[in-house]
């Protein structure tokens, strides 16, 4: 049973560039979650998805950012016109159903120079 | 609004220590669960255990021990006979029961040294 995977792992992009990050979750796991994890705090949630559906936005997700589930299984984070704020690790999770713990992929660091 | 509190900051011990992490947390939830995970400095973050809040028994894995107070909000984390391998950032954590959404409220994590 392999765990979350996502990649790139790491990115380093210019302020203004598009950036894009996949996660895959663990095959039977219906939700996936989004997190952001700055230094030296706790991950803090971004979105949802129960299947393909994005059921909940935190107000932390900004119009520059969007997510995608299609067809309920791999899931893409696309930030627009990166800044320097941005610069982040990005956790992706998955869970069997809504109220069992989330196992977590490794991250994607992401840099904005 | 949900709130989570680990107000250590950084641990420091040396080996065979025990050590006990702190969670304070704030709900106005009936029912919740709560979460502990570890962060290895990989960064992967590693599932450790998971309680609802009707079930207030300790639990007890190997070296690991965690013990929930309601009535104080409180789910303290002990290491017995801590070794080099604990080394890592804890995080505690909380989700409603409600399956709205179940997202995680983290602590801000307490980075456990443990010194051979």
């Amino acid at each position: 049973d392999t765990g979350v995977s996502q990649d790139p792992r790491h990115k380093i992009t210019k302020r203004g560039q598009n950036v894009t990050f996949r996660c895959d979750p663990i095959s039977e796991h219906n939700r996936l979650y989004w997190y952001r994890q700055t230094l030296g705090q706790g991950p803090e949630f971004l979105t949802y998805f129960q299947n393909e559906a994005q059921l909940e936005k935190s107000r932390l997700l900004s119009d520059r950012f969007s997510a995608e589930r299609p067809k309920g299984s791999f899931s893409t984070l696309e930030i627009q016109r990166t800044e320097q704020g941005d610069s982040a690790m990005y956790l992706c999770a998955s869970s069997l159903r809504g109220f069992y713990e989330q196992y977590f992929g490794p991250g994607t660091r992401l840099t904005v120079t | 609004a949900q709130k989570v509190t680990q107000a250590q900051t950084e641990i420091s011990v040396v080996e065979k220590e025990d050590v006990t992490l702190d969670c304070v947390y704030e709900t106005r939830d009936t029912t919740y669960y709560l979460f502990w995970y570890k962060q290895p400095p990989s960064g992967e973050l590693v599932f450790l255990i998971r309680r609802n809040s009707f079930d207030e028994q300790n639990e007890i894995s190997g070296r690991y021990s965690w013990n929930f107070q309601k009535s104080t909000s409180s789910f303290n984390f002990t290491i017995t006979a801590s070794q080099v391998v604990d080394s890592a950032v804890y995080f505690c954590a909380l989700s409603r029961a409600n399956n709205a959404g179940n997202m995680l409220t983290f602590g801000g994590g307490t980075r456990l040294m443990v010194k051979p």
